[in-house]
Formats: C-alpha cells, sequence, structure tokens
C-alpha cells in the first residue's frame, strides 16, 4: 500500500518560500500526489495534485522527483495564515475506491 | 454552490443513545466519503460512495453505518453511541476524472459521547 512519509513539523519566516518535503516510495506508477492543508481543525481544503510533471496553481507548487519516490510542496510566498497541517496524500490500494492516506502531515508554523 | 454543508457542528451524545450526522453536496458528485479524525491525528476513512444505492466499508467501519439513496446526500448513522466515537467527523465528495480524484471537505461535525 501507497503511504506517506512528512516530518511532524516545520517552521518559516513570513515572506520567505516554504518547502515541505514528502516520501512516497511505495507509490504506483499511475497513481497522483495530492496536497491538502487543514486550518484550526476545519475541513481540509485542496491544494495541488501531480503525477509525474511539475504543477504550479495560484496557491502552490508541486516538484515531483524523476523517479516519482518523493515530492516537495512550496509555498512561494508564505504568510501567517499558511500555517496550517499539510497532508501529503496517495491512494491505499487500487481495487479500494478512492481511499486515501492521510497520515499525520507537517504542521508548518509561518513565524511573522 | 454551497460545496460539502455538514450537521449538525456539535453534538453531545450520552453512551448508547443514536444519531444521524448529515452530510449534503449540490456538485453534483457521484462520490461520497464520511471520515474520522481523532486529536492530534490524520483523517481515517469509516465508508465511502460510489454512487446513489452503492456504499462500501473503508478504514474504520464498525459502529457506523451509511446509506446513499440520492446523488446529493450521504448520511452517517451511530446507533449506540460509545466513547471511542468521540471525534470530529468530515463529510467529502469527489468527482473522479482522468484517474486524478479531488476531494472537497465539508466543515465537520464535532461529537462528544459521554
Amino acid at each position: 500500500d501507497a503511504k506517506t512519509t512528512q516530518p511532524p513539523s516545520m517552521d518559516c519566516a513570513e515572506g520567505r518560500a516554504a518547502n515541505l518535503p514528502c516520501n512516497h516510495s511505495t507509490i504506483s506508477g499511475n497513481e497522483y500526489v495530492y496536497w491538502y492543508r487543514q486550518i484550526h481543525s476545519q475541513g481540509p481544503q485542496y491544494i495541488i495534485h501531480g503525477l509525474k510533471n511539475n504543477e504550479t496553481n495560484e496557491m502552490a507548487s508541486l516538484i515531483i522527483t524523476e523517479d516519482r519516490k518523493s515530492s516537495t510542496l512550496i509555498l512561494p510566498h508564505a504568510t501567517l495564515r499558511d500555517t496550517a497541517v499539510y497532508y501529503c496524500i496517495v491512494r491505499v490500494g487500487r481495487n479500494t475506491g478512492n481511499q486515501f492516506y492521510f497520515g499525520t502531515g507537517t504542521s508548518l508554523t509561518v513565524i511573522p | 454552490n454551497a460545496g460539502v454543508t455538514q450537521t449538525p457542528k456539535f453534538r453531545i451524545l450520552k453512551i448508547g443513545q443514536s444519531m444521524t450526522l448529515q452530510c449534503a453536496q449540490d456538485m453534483n458528485h457521484n462520490y461520497m466519503y464520511w471520515y474520522r479524525q481523532d486529536p492530534g491525528m490524520g483523517l481515517k476513512l469509516i465508508y465511502y460512495s460510489v454512487g446513489a444505492g452503492i456504499t462500501d466499508k473503508g478504514e474504520v467501519p464498525n459502529g457506523y453505518n451509511v446509506s446513499r439513496s440520492t446523488t446529493e446526500d450521504f448520511p452517517l448513522r451511530l446507533e449506540l453511541a460509545a466513547p471511542s466515537q468521540t471525534s470530529v467527523y468530515f463529510c467529502a465528495s469527489s468527482y473522479p476524472l482522468g484517474g486524478a480524484d479531488t476531494q472537497y471537505f465539508g466543515p465537520g461535525t464535532r461529537l462528544t459521547v459521554l
């Protein structure tokens, strides 16, 4: 089963780039990597997803290594409102619906 | 669009009581999910549905039941509440497309069983 490993916590200075790593060495060849964040126990918020190529949207950039065993979420200019728990997610199993493995995520604190 | 809505926001139950957590989505998504999140932990899947009339168990289904009679609604039933079911419950929906599956979450229901 594909699962993920993330550091439990990180700090980032306001205005600087926040780089959040994720290891997903057992990911299947055609499975996407998704990133979500959760602020103050609110519902998780979708950020970005990718398969093989790097992706960018209005919230963040996603860099996936060529072997697909790891990825990095980049928040280019972190603000205080980006303080949250960030989850790197892959699907668990191929014949079990679209089950996501959330893990415990990385708690990002943006420091003024 | 309201997205995914959940009611109630908070609820306190006594041991052995029953209740239904409501979840509705107005995005015409065919997939819906129920998760629970215990303090300091990630989300765990309870049940999911790939369409009206079709449901299946997730990682932690014991003590819960679901039904899916319409595309829009996916209620979660607790029959005999136990303290171990104290948690925050999140409903989500998605429309898988091209191999990707982006789930959209509701605001959650905080349940305490005493």
